[in-house]
């Protein structure tokens, strides 16, 4: 049973480009979550999804930021128009059910830099 | 709001030796969960060990035991018999249920082991 997958590693975006990160979770996991992590930071809440619903997407920035879990394929986290303050760690990660009495798994992470 | 903090952003222990890493939260809920995070260079997010709130006994898994003093929201991490491979960012987390899912993570605490 392959872990979280999160693609890229690494992500080298010009200022106003597009990012797209993606996660696949883990097999049989329909809950996915996204955190950022600024140097020297711990991780920050972005949004939670469970499949083609959006849970809770209270940490994510109102604009340019957007999140989808299709039915179909790997999760995605949307960045539009990138500025250097988006470089960071991205992390993803998933577990089966909610519920701080089950693990979630985390990916590798992303790591954004916008030059 | 619920705040998880870490006073120590860096710790060194000889090989061998005992350390503590000390972590307090904030919440106003009397049922929740409490982790600690392992993040070494690779930034692969490793569960250490996990307490459910509820239950008096403090966890332990192998070398790695925690004390909760849920009165003084208190959740320490105690690495024993540290080893070289220990080194890495230590995070303590805490469960969010209200609504959601989430973990709202400390700053984190940089452990050196000294051979």
């Amino acid at each position: 049973n392959a872990g979280v997958m999160q693609n890229p590693r690494h992500l080298v975006r010009r200022r106003g480009q597009e990012a797209r990160l993606r996660c696949s979770p883990m097999k049989g996991h329909s809950h996915v979550y996204w955190y950022r992590q600024l140097p020297e930071e711990g991780l920050k809440f972005m949004v939670y999804l469970q499949k083609e619903n959006i849970i809770d997407e209270s940490g994510m920035p109102k604009e340019r930021f957007s999140a989808e879990f299709p039915k179909e394929g790997p999760s995605i986290l949307r960045i539009q128009q990138v500025v250097r303050g988006d470089s960071a760690a991205y992390f993803c990660a998933s577990s089966p059910m909610a519920g701080g009495n089950t693990e979630a798994f985390f990916g590798q992470g992303t790591r954004l830099t916008v030059v | 709001a619920q705040t998880v903090t870490q006073s120590q952003p860096e710790m060194s222990v000889q090989e061998a030796e005992t350390v503590t890493l000390s972590c307090t939260y904030d919440t106003s809920e009397s049922d929740y969960y409490l982790f600690w995070y392992k993040q070494p260079p690779s930034r692969q997010m490793i569960l250490v060990i996990r307490q459910e709130a509820y239950k008096q006994q403090n966890a332990t898994e192998n070398r790695f035991s925690v004390n909760f003093q849920k009165a003084a929201k208190s959740f320490s991490l105690k690495i024993s018999d540290s080893q070289l491979g220990d080194a890495a960012m230590y995070f303590c987390a805490y469960w969010f249920q209200g609504g959601s899912e989430k973990l709202v993570f400390g700053k984190g605490t940089k452990l050196t082991v000294n051979p």
